[in-house]
Protein backbone atom coordinates (compact mmCIF):
# COMPACT_ATOMS: atom_id res chain seq x y z
CA UNK A 1 0.00 0.00 0.00
CA UNK A 2 1.43 3.47 -0.23
CA UNK A 3 2.54 5.59 2.39
CA UNK A 4 2.13 8.79 0.89
CA UNK A 5 -1.24 10.15 0.15
CA UNK A 6 -2.42 11.84 -3.17
CA UNK A 7 -5.92 12.24 -4.71
CA UNK A 8 -6.22 10.55 -7.36
CA UNK A 9 -7.39 12.95 -10.01
CA UNK A 10 -7.14 16.13 -11.12
CA UNK A 11 -8.21 17.80 -14.33
CA UNK A 12 -7.52 21.18 -15.90
CA UNK A 13 -7.88 23.22 -19.24
CA UNK A 14 -5.60 24.36 -21.25
CA UNK A 15 -3.50 27.05 -20.12
CA UNK A 16 -4.74 26.72 -16.40
CA UNK A 17 -2.41 26.02 -13.54
CA UNK A 18 -3.33 22.46 -11.57
CA UNK A 19 -1.75 21.36 -8.46
CA UNK A 20 -0.99 18.11 -7.00
CA UNK A 21 -0.80 17.33 -3.83
CA UNK A 22 1.17 14.74 -1.58
CA UNK A 23 0.89 13.72 2.09
CA UNK A 24 3.11 12.04 4.27
CA UNK A 25 4.45 11.86 7.76
CA UNK A 26 7.20 12.94 9.95
CA UNK A 27 9.30 9.67 9.01
CA UNK A 28 9.12 10.46 5.16
CA UNK A 29 7.69 13.98 3.75
CA UNK A 30 8.35 15.63 7.36
CA UNK A 31 11.89 14.77 7.64
CA UNK A 32 12.99 14.33 3.80
CA UNK A 33 12.62 15.77 0.54
CA UNK A 34 10.02 15.39 -1.53
CA UNK A 35 10.59 14.28 -5.35
CA UNK A 36 7.77 14.06 -8.57
CA UNK A 37 7.54 11.25 -11.51
CA UNK A 38 5.64 11.94 -14.39
CA UNK A 39 4.60 8.74 -16.15
CA UNK A 40 3.05 9.36 -19.52
CA UNK A 41 0.92 6.19 -20.87
CA UNK A 42 3.05 3.35 -21.46
CA UNK A 43 6.39 5.04 -20.69
CA UNK A 44 8.46 4.86 -17.86
CA UNK A 45 8.19 6.83 -14.49
CA UNK A 46 10.15 9.98 -15.23
CA UNK A 47 11.81 12.39 -12.81
CA UNK A 48 10.48 15.87 -12.40
CA UNK A 49 11.15 17.35 -9.42
CA UNK A 50 13.86 16.17 -7.31
CA UNK A 51 14.74 17.87 -3.65
CA UNK A 52 11.25 19.72 -3.21
CA UNK A 53 11.37 22.17 -5.83
CA UNK A 54 14.42 21.29 -8.60
CA UNK A 55 14.18 20.72 -11.78
CA UNK A 56 16.76 18.31 -13.48
CA UNK A 57 17.88 19.37 -16.85
CA UNK A 58 15.43 19.58 -19.73
CA UNK A 59 12.16 19.92 -17.36
CA UNK A 60 9.95 22.84 -18.23
CA UNK A 61 9.62 25.32 -15.79
CA UNK A 62 5.53 25.63 -15.81
CA UNK A 63 6.28 22.96 -13.27
CA UNK A 64 7.23 23.67 -9.92
CA UNK A 65 7.20 21.90 -6.44
CA UNK A 66 6.82 22.89 -2.98
CA UNK A 67 6.89 21.68 0.69
CA UNK A 68 5.59 22.27 3.68
CA UNK A 69 5.42 19.93 6.79
CA UNK A 70 4.35 16.82 5.46
CA UNK A 71 2.69 17.99 2.91
CA UNK A 72 4.15 18.55 -0.38
CA UNK A 73 2.61 19.82 -3.93
CA UNK A 74 3.22 19.99 -7.57
CA UNK A 75 1.89 22.66 -9.59
CA UNK A 76 1.84 22.50 -13.59
CA UNK A 77 1.18 26.38 -14.89
CA UNK A 78 0.04 26.62 -18.51
CA UNK A 79 -1.20 23.30 -18.68
CA UNK A 80 -0.87 21.40 -22.45
CA UNK A 81 -2.62 17.94 -23.32
CA UNK A 82 1.20 16.29 -23.19
CA UNK A 83 0.93 16.88 -19.54
CA UNK A 84 -1.73 14.28 -19.15
CA UNK A 85 0.02 11.66 -17.56
CA UNK A 86 -0.15 9.73 -14.08
CA UNK A 87 1.75 12.06 -11.26
CA UNK A 88 3.80 9.97 -8.43
CA UNK A 89 5.31 11.65 -5.17
CA UNK A 90 8.02 9.54 -3.41
CA UNK A 91 10.24 10.52 -0.62
CA UNK A 92 12.82 8.88 1.15
CA UNK A 93 11.38 6.78 4.33
CA UNK A 94 13.68 6.53 7.82
CA UNK A 95 12.38 3.42 8.38
CA UNK A 96 11.66 2.29 5.24
CA UNK A 97 15.36 2.73 3.84
CA UNK A 98 14.01 3.27 0.56
CA UNK A 99 11.66 5.29 -1.48
CA UNK A 100 7.82 5.86 -0.13
CA UNK A 101 5.54 6.59 -3.20
CA UNK A 102 2.32 8.17 -3.20
CA UNK A 103 -0.71 6.14 -4.95
CA UNK A 104 -0.36 8.56 -7.67
CA UNK A 105 -2.57 11.57 -9.44
CA UNK A 106 -4.22 10.88 -12.76
CA UNK A 107 -3.74 14.22 -14.60
CA UNK A 108 -6.06 15.02 -17.44
CA UNK A 109 -6.15 17.97 -19.66
CA UNK A 110 -9.77 18.41 -20.88
CA UNK B 1 24.52 8.95 -21.23
CA UNK B 2 23.62 6.14 -18.70
CA UNK B 3 20.95 3.84 -19.75
CA UNK B 4 19.63 0.71 -18.39
CA UNK B 5 17.76 -2.25 -19.94
CA UNK B 6 15.72 -4.76 -17.82
CA UNK B 7 15.43 -8.55 -19.17
CA UNK B 8 13.70 -11.62 -18.04
CA UNK B 9 10.75 -14.11 -18.64
CA UNK B 10 7.72 -12.92 -19.27
CA UNK B 11 5.68 -15.97 -17.59
CA UNK B 12 6.41 -17.10 -13.64
CA UNK B 13 4.81 -20.18 -12.53
CA UNK B 14 3.27 -19.40 -8.94
CA UNK B 15 5.71 -20.99 -6.42
CA UNK B 16 8.53 -20.62 -8.47
CA UNK B 17 11.40 -17.74 -8.83
CA UNK B 18 11.76 -14.41 -10.75
CA UNK B 19 14.80 -13.38 -12.12
CA UNK B 20 15.61 -10.01 -13.59
CA UNK B 21 18.40 -8.72 -14.96
CA UNK B 22 19.53 -4.80 -15.66
CA UNK B 23 21.71 -4.30 -18.16
CA UNK B 24 23.98 -0.60 -17.19
CA UNK B 25 25.33 1.14 -20.43
CA UNK B 26 27.14 4.39 -20.81
CA UNK B 27 28.87 4.29 -17.68
CA UNK B 28 30.08 1.38 -15.44
CA UNK B 29 27.88 -0.09 -12.43
CA UNK B 30 31.47 0.36 -10.24
CA UNK B 31 31.18 4.49 -10.63
CA UNK B 32 30.66 5.25 -7.00
CA UNK B 33 28.89 7.58 -8.22
CA UNK B 34 25.46 5.83 -8.56
CA UNK B 35 23.15 3.94 -7.01
CA UNK B 36 20.93 0.97 -8.11
CA UNK B 37 17.45 -0.34 -7.57
CA UNK B 38 14.35 -2.32 -8.27
CA UNK B 39 10.99 -1.02 -8.78
CA UNK B 40 7.74 -2.30 -9.82
CA UNK B 41 3.99 -1.39 -10.85
CA UNK B 42 1.44 -3.80 -10.49
CA UNK B 43 -1.30 -3.40 -13.67
CA UNK B 44 -3.20 -0.48 -12.85
CA UNK B 45 -1.48 0.40 -9.58
CA UNK B 46 1.37 2.78 -8.09
CA UNK B 47 4.74 2.02 -7.83
CA UNK B 48 6.44 -0.09 -5.30
CA UNK B 49 9.95 -0.20 -4.10
CA UNK B 50 11.26 -3.93 -4.17
CA UNK B 51 15.20 -2.69 -3.00
CA UNK B 52 18.80 -0.87 -3.39
CA UNK B 53 21.95 -2.02 -3.59
CA UNK B 54 25.13 -0.08 -2.98
CA UNK B 55 28.89 0.25 -4.71
CA UNK B 56 29.40 -0.81 -1.37
CA UNK B 57 27.65 -4.01 -1.48
CA UNK B 58 25.04 -3.29 0.80
CA UNK B 59 21.69 -3.72 0.13
CA UNK B 60 18.08 -2.83 1.41
CA UNK B 61 14.51 -4.64 0.68
CA UNK B 62 10.87 -3.68 1.28
CA UNK B 63 10.48 -5.25 4.56
CA UNK B 64 7.24 -6.51 2.92
CA UNK B 65 9.44 -8.51 0.28
CA UNK B 66 12.75 -9.04 2.34
CA UNK B 67 12.17 -12.50 3.12
CA UNK B 68 11.63 -13.56 -0.77
CA UNK B 69 13.76 -10.64 -2.51
CA UNK B 70 17.65 -10.76 -3.19
CA UNK B 71 19.42 -7.68 -5.42
CA UNK B 72 23.04 -8.58 -6.72
CA UNK B 73 25.30 -6.64 -8.85
CA UNK B 74 27.77 -8.35 -11.22
CA UNK B 75 30.50 -6.04 -12.22
CA UNK B 76 32.08 -7.78 -14.34
CA UNK B 77 28.89 -7.84 -16.60
CA UNK B 78 27.98 -4.14 -15.93
CA UNK B 79 24.42 -5.53 -14.63
CA UNK B 80 22.66 -6.01 -11.40
CA UNK B 81 19.85 -8.47 -11.01
CA UNK B 82 16.70 -9.29 -9.02
CA UNK B 83 15.19 -12.57 -7.72
CA UNK B 84 12.37 -12.73 -6.39
CA UNK B 85 11.33 -16.01 -4.32
CA UNK B 86 7.64 -18.09 -4.03
CA UNK B 87 5.61 -15.78 -6.23
CA UNK B 88 1.93 -15.70 -6.57
CA UNK B 89 -0.37 -13.82 -8.32
CA UNK B 90 0.63 -11.10 -6.69
CA UNK B 91 3.58 -10.61 -7.87
CA UNK B 92 2.36 -9.80 -11.43
CA UNK B 93 3.50 -6.48 -12.35
CA UNK B 94 6.12 -4.09 -14.47
CA UNK B 95 9.54 -4.58 -13.31
CA UNK B 96 11.58 -1.32 -13.47
CA UNK B 97 15.20 -1.16 -12.51
CA UNK B 98 16.79 2.60 -11.76
CA UNK B 99 19.63 4.59 -10.54
CA UNK B 100 20.44 7.22 -8.74
CA UNK B 101 22.87 9.78 -8.31
CA UNK B 102 25.15 8.86 -5.21
CA UNK B 103 27.25 12.05 -4.95
CA UNK B 104 25.68 14.24 -2.62
CA UNK B 105 25.63 12.95 1.07
CA UNK B 106 21.75 13.78 1.13
CA UNK B 107 21.59 11.47 -2.16
CA UNK B 108 18.40 9.97 -1.23
CA UNK B 109 16.82 13.40 -1.75
CA UNK B 110 17.53 13.64 -5.46
CA UNK B 111 15.38 10.93 -6.23
CA UNK B 112 15.90 8.22 -9.27
CA UNK B 113 16.93 10.43 -12.39
CA UNK B 114 17.59 6.75 -14.70
CA UNK B 115 14.87 4.42 -15.20
CA UNK B 116 15.28 1.41 -17.38
CA UNK B 117 12.01 1.09 -20.09
CA UNK B 118 10.16 -1.77 -17.79
CA UNK B 119 9.54 -5.41 -17.94
CA UNK B 120 6.16 -7.27 -17.80
CA UNK B 121 6.04 -10.29 -15.49
CA UNK B 122 3.18 -12.44 -15.52
CA UNK B 123 2.60 -14.68 -12.82
CA UNK B 124 0.55 -17.48 -14.07
CA UNK B 125 0.31 -21.42 -14.36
Amino acid sequence: QSLLTQSPSASGTPGQTVTISCSGSISNVGTNAVNWYQQLPGTAPKLLIYNNNQRPSGVPDRFSGSKSGTSASLAISGLQSEDEADYYCAAWGDILKGPVFGGGTRLTVL
Amino acid sequence: QLQLQESGPGLVKPSGTLSLTCSVSGDSINNRSYYWAWIRQPPGKGLEWIGTIYHSGNTFYNPSLKSRVTIYAYTSRNEFSLKLSSVTAADTAKYYCASGDYTNYYYYNYGLGVWGQGTTVNVSS
